[in-house]
C-alpha cells in the first residue's frame, strides 16, 4: 500500500496568510493521481485539486496544487477565514485508494 | 444537480451488520463509478471499496475482504454498502462519494454523500 504522510500536522497561522502543506509518498504515485480534500467539522470532505494540480470546479485560485512522483504540495496563498478547516491528499492511482492522515489548519 | 443522499444514523450491537444506502441524483447513474469511505470519531479518512453501477463490480482493499458488500440497483440509481461482524472499531460515519471522471475508476471524489453514522456498542 502507499503511505502518505501530511506535515505539519498542525499549521497555525492568520489570515491573509500563505499556507504551504505538504504530502510525501512512500512510492511514485501512478501518473500524478493525487487529489487534496477539505474537510469542515460535521462535513462531508470537498475536492480541491485533482491530478497534483488542476482544481475542481469552483474552486478559487487562491488554491494551487503542485508536485510530482513521491513529493506533493498544496498552497493557499492568501488564507481566507473560511479556509480554517483539515485538509487530507489522497492518491488515486493505485488500489488501495489511500490518504494522509490530515493537516489542520487553524487560526493563530 | 448532483447530489448523494444517504440513510438515517444506525446504532448495532456487536456482531450484528449494518446496510448503509446512498441514493444518488442529477447525473447518469451509471456513468460513474461511486465509492465508500469511513472516519472514526477525530480521525482520518479510510477507503473502502468502490463499485461499478453499470456491471456491479466492486473492489475493496484487503482489510475488508470477506466483510464488505457492495451493490448498487439501477431502478433506483441507489447503491449499498454492508458490512458484517461489526465491532467498537467500526463506529465511524460511513460516506459514499461519486468519481470525478466519466466511466474511470482511477478517479477522485468530486460529490459526496452527508454521511451515515454508524455506531457499534453492546
Amino acid at each position: 500500500d502507499i503511505v502518505l504522510t501530511q506535515s505539519p500536522g498542525t499549521l497555525s497561522l492568520s489570515p491573509g496568510e500563505r499556507a504551504t502543506l505538504s504530502c510525501r509518498a512512500s512510492q511514485s504515485v501512478n501518473s500524478n493521481s493525487l487529489a487534496w480534500y477539505q474537510q469542515k467539522p460535521g462535513q462531508a470532505p470537498r475536492l480541491l485539486i485533482y491530478d497534483a494540480s488542476s482544481r475542481a470546479t469552483d474552486i478559487p485560485d487562491r488554491f494551487s496544487g503542485s508536485g510530482s512522483g513521491t513529493d506533493f504540495t498544496l498552497t493557499i496563498s492568501r488564507l481566507e477565514p473560511e479556509d480554517f478547516a483539515v485538509y487530507y491528499c489522497q492518491q488515486y492511482g493505485t488500489s488501495p485508494r489511500t490518504f494522509g492522515q490530515g493537516t489542520k489548519v487553524e487560526i493563530k | 444537480q448532483v447530489q448523494l443522499v444517504q440513510s438515517g444514523a444506525e446504532v448495532k450491537k456487536p456482531g450484528a451488520s449494518v446496510k448503509v444506502s446512498c441514493k444518488a441524483s442529477g447525473y447518469s447513474f451509471t456513468s460513474y463509478y461511486m465509492y465508500w469511505v469511513r472516519q472514526a470519531p477525530g480521525q482520518g479518512l479510510e477507503w473502502m471499496g468502490i463499485i461499478s453501477p453499470s456491471d456491479a463490480i466492486t473492489n475493496r482493499p484487503q482489510k475488508f475482504q470477506g466483510r464488505i458488500s457492495m451493490t448498487r440497483d439501477t431502478s433506483t440509481s441507489t447503491v449499498y454498502m454492508e458490512l458484517s461482524s461489526l465491532t467498537s472499531e467500526d463506529t465511524a460515519v460511513y460516506f459514499c462519494a461519486r468519481g470525478l471522471l466519466y466511466n474511470n475508476n482511477w478517479s477522485p471524489f468530486d460529490y459526496w454523500g452527508q454521511g451515515t453514522l454508524v455506531a457499534v456498542s453492546s
